[in-house]
């Protein structure tokens, strides 16, 4: 089946530094995409999301790219903060009208401080 | 609090128990969700309730039994459980089954055991 996924598990960075977490997608019929934060002990929380007549969208401090050419979603982060440090996942839309989302496996930001 | 409340946070059960989760949101939404997240995987669809009716078993097995009362509400009935199946599940909702495409808001979630 399609599936989205993350290039790298574990990402650190050196607080104040610019954080990129990159994710391949695989059907290219997917027109919405979401990035999604999770803290340690609670759940995924809404970031940012990006339709596919986009390429850029941005937010505070956080910046999503979408290449379609490639199938490839990243999120920037800006002046990384140790209250960045969570599991990152990114998400497509499924099948319309099913309810259903597609997610990455995630990847884990840690900033050193 | 996100707006989705599960409880209990933390469960700790033995093979042969009966265990419930609950999952209460009171934002409105008419579909609701249970996820189950397990280490290095991604998040893996178990059910998805629309207005109180399942439209979704991914192939869960029976030894997991979703209830959703209403539309606030939703359960999942623990009974019989195996090592593997220790993992965090969430429960999400979204306002109906066509803009979930848009995203969930998820509780917490319960982080279950299984010994």
């Amino acid at each position: 089946g399609e599936s989205v996924g993350l290039h790298l598990p574990t990402l650190s960075v050196q607080e104040g530094d610019n954080s990129i977490i990159n994710c391949a997608y695989s059907n290219s019929a997917s027109d919405y995409f979401i990035w999604y934060k999770q803290e340690s002990g609670k759940g995924p929380q809404f970031i940012i999301d990006i339709r596919s007549n986009m390429d850029k969208r941005q937010g505070q401090r956080v910046t999503v790219l979408l290449n379609k050419t490639v199938k490839h979603l990243s999120l920037q982060i800006a002046a990384t903060q140790p209250g960045d440090s969570a599991v990152y996942f990114c998400a497509e839309n499924g099948p319309s009208n099913t309810g259903k989302l597609i997610f990455g496996q995630g990847t884990t930001l840690q900033v050193k401080p | 609090e996100t707006g989705v409340t599960q409880t209990p946070r933390h469960l700790v059960m033995g093979m042969t128990n009966k265990k419930s989760l609950k999952c209460e949101q009171h934002l409105g939404h008419n579909a609701m969700y249970w996820y189950k997240q397990s280490a290095k995987k991604p998040l893996e669809l178990m059910f998805v309730y629309s207005l109180e009716e399942r439209v979704e078993n991914n192939s869960v097995p029976s030894r997991f039994s979703p209830e959703c009362p209403n539309s606030s509400h939703l359960f999942l009935h623990l009974h019989t459980l195996q090592p593997e199946d220790s993992a965090l599940y969430l429960c999400a909702s979204s306002q109906d089954l066509g803009t979930a495409n848009y995203g969930y808001t998820f509780g917490s979630g319960t982080r279950l055991t299984v010994v």
